[in-house]
């Protein structure tokens, strides 16, 4: 079946400009994750969806960065104002059920969108 | 989530066994031994998990120290398409009251596999 997408695949932006990052989770899955990934580095956690709500958004940098998921599937990550350290690869995941639940669930990641800040 | 130590990178020749090690000397009794792995251009994927007993899957094998201090990823025979950055990663169980939901990633440990 058909994985997580993320769209688009790679975004150039000027400092100063606002950005949208889009996730398609996998059908059925009621949790979704975001992930930022600099060079070199292993990803870091953002926020973490249960269905439409954000359960635990500490993650988030700044009050720059925002997500959102209005209908429990599509979610996204909106940078405002962006900063040339903003500059990364946002990777978005999904699971079926999430955390709080017997289970070690696996995530499963969609390939990222490559985010350059000039 | 307790922190996890790998080697930065490592190599292996194809159609040999790799056997790629993380310690985790600060675990808990709780927490779950998780791999990931990153092909490159792609986002990460899961591999193995385990608790106190070795598993095994179609992908690889995971062998777990009895102190469970330490733990072993082995890919029975390196192909070229297994070249990627493997994350050794400590999960909480659930409802133990951690976030166990977040996946903490180090640096990992780079695989080349030569032809």
């Amino acid at each position: 079946g058909a994985g997580v997408s993320q769209t688009p695949s790679n975004k150039v932006t000027e400092k100063g400009k606002y950005v949208e990052l889009r996730c398609d989770p996998i059908s059925g899955h009621t949790a979704l994750y975001w992930y930022r990934q600099s060079l070199g580095q292993g990803p870091e956690f953002l926020i973490y969806f249960q269905g439409t709500g954000a359960a635990d958004d500490s993650g988030l940098p700044n009050d720059r960065f925002f997500a959102v998921r209005p209908e429990g599937s599509v979610s996204t990550l909106k940078i405002q104002r962006t900063e040339r350290g903003d500059s990364a690869v946002y990777l978005c995941a999904s699971s079926l059920i999430g955390g709080g639940w017997q289970r070690q669930e696996t995530q499963y990641f969609g390939p990222g969108t490559r985010l350059l800040v000039l | 989530d307790a922190k996890t130590t790998q080697p930065n990178s490592m190599e292996s020749n194809e159609e040999e066994p790799v056997h790629l090690p993380c310690n985790h000397s600060t675990i808990s009794g709780t927490d779950y031994i998780h791999w990931y792995r990153q092909l490159p251009s792609q986002g990460p994927e899961y591999v193995i998990h385990g608790l106190t007993s070795n598993v095994n899957n179609r992908m690889a094998s995971l062998a777990i120290a009895e102190d469970r201090k330490s733990s072993t990823l082995i890919l029975h025979r390196a192909t070229l398409r297994d070249a990627a950055v493997y994350y050794c990663i400590l999960r909480d169980r659930p409802n133990s009251g951690g976030s166990n939901y977040k996946l903490t990633f180090g640096k990992g440990t780079l695989l080349t596999v030569n032809p």
